[in-house]
Order: structure tokens, then C-alpha cells, then sequence
């Protein structure tokens, strides 16, 4: 069983309509990152989140500890939020990167 | 720029070559990191740099690779008898990482892309 794990592994959907990507992790972590990689390759992080809730524009990250999971959430999406959205947790020193979600939104 | 930047962009090189990466990261940024990710494939933690302790190289994948930092800043992967394998997208990151590693957000330079023919 991977580390990090992301659902869905792909995703399609129209304009306007409201996405959510999960990411469930199987070890003790303090932050949890996610970050969005554009078609061309670059790497933008987005949130870096320990508890609770981060909102950035449209984007909004939750996490449960207890529960060890995490979702971005998307609202109002548009084509140019398609790419990969990639959740990665610290764990001995190191990033444990999950597979990531690849995003098309349609216009 | 305010950003990490990386150079060269675009490398190709000979299988057997030695080829010199470079990052530049965020002014003040005391955490370095070095990455790989190849094609069809997630993204592969390679080193990391905090201040002036000794560096984490667990996740270099052979002796042929090795990295430095100088003065705190400017960091070079170096890729000793380069192979077809070693083909990827070499991505650095920085932050302003104080408490330990990944507590704080990691910016990305946009990449070296590395192809060993």
C-alpha cells in the first residue's frame, strides 16, 4: 500500500462546476503539501497546511489529522486550472509524494 | 527575480558525458532541495541543504550523482558518465525552512530538463 495515496487519478469536468481531490496518507506527519504542476512541466506549491482549513482564491485545502486525509477543493473551476494536483507529506526526512490528479477542466 | 531559477533549461548530452546543474534559490531561502521526476513518473526526492548542516543525500540514486551549495546560496547537481536513465526533468526548490524539513512551504524553479542520448 503506497504511503500517499490520491483519488481520482484523473479527472474531467465542465466549467464552472466545483472539484474536490483527496489525498489519504498512512504516516505521522506534521504538514502536508500540495502542489499543482502545469502542463509544461512547472511546479507551483499551493498550500502547506498542518490543521484545519487554508483558502487561496478559488482554491481550498482541508486536512483531518485524526483521520489523515486531505482534500483541495476547487470551486468555480476554469481551463486554466487543468493540470496535475499533487498532495506530498514529510516523512523521515524526506517528501513521500503521492501520484498525482490529473485535472482537465473543459470549457 | 524573486523566484528559484534553474539553468540550463534544456540540456542534452552524450551517454557517458558529466553534465552541471544549477539552482538558484529564493534570496534568504536556508533550505535547499534537489528532485528528478522522469517521464511518466511522480517526483523523486534526491538531496537536501539546510544552512550549514551536512546535507541528506538518502535519495541519491548512485555515486554518480553528487551536489554541492555554496555560501549558503547558489547550489550544482553534478551527474558523473551520464545514462539514458539519468533522462529527466531536474527540479530544485527552496525555502525559508527553519524547524526542520518541509515544515514550510517549498517554491519550485521551473526544471532542467536532462536528456542523455
Amino acid at each position: 500500500k503506497n504511503e500517499v495515496e490520491q483519488s481520482p487519478q484523473n479527472l474531467t469536468a465542465q466549467e464552472g462546476e466545483f472539484i474536490t481531490i483527496n489525498c489519504s496518507y498512512s504516516v505521522g506527519i506534521s504538514a502536508l503539501h500540495w502542489l499543482q504542476q502545469h502542463p509544461g512541466g512547472g511546479i507551483v506549491s499551493l498550500f502547506m497546511l498542518s490543521s484545519g482549513k487554508k483558502k487561496h482564491g478559488r482554491l481550498i485545502a482541508t486536512i483531518n489529522i485524526q483521520e489523515k486525509h486531505s482534500s483541495l477543493h476547487i470551486t468555480a473551476s476554469h481551463p486554466r486550472d487543468s493540470a496535475v494536483y499533487i498532495c506530498a507529506v514529510p516523512s523521515n526526512y524526506q517528501l513521500i509524494w503521492g501520484a498525482g490528479t490529473k485535472l482537465i477542466i473543459k470549457p | 527575480g524573486a523566484g528559484v531559477s534553474q539553468s540550463p533549461s534544456n540540456k542534452v548530452t552524450e551517454k557517458g558525458k558529466d553534465v552541471e546543474l544549477r539552482c538558484d534559490p529564493i534570496s534568504g531561502h536556508t533550505a535547499l532541495y534537489w528532485y528528478r521526476q522522469s517521464l511518466g513518473q511522480g517526483l523523486e526526492f534526491l538531496i537536501y541543504f539546510q544552512g550549514n548542516s551536512a546535507p541528506d543525500k538518502s535519495g541519491l540514486p548512485s555515486d554518480r550523482f553528487s551536489a554541492e551549495r555554496t555560501g549558503g546560496s547558489v547550489s550544482t547537481l553534478t551527474i558523473q558518465r551520464t545514462q539514458q536513465e539519468d533522462s529527466a526533468v531536474y527540479l530544485c526548490a527552496s525555502s525559508s525552512d527553519i524547524a526542520g524539513f518541509s515544515t514550510d512551504t517549498q517554491y519550485f524553479g521551473p526544471g532542467t530538463r536532462l536528456t542523455v542520448l
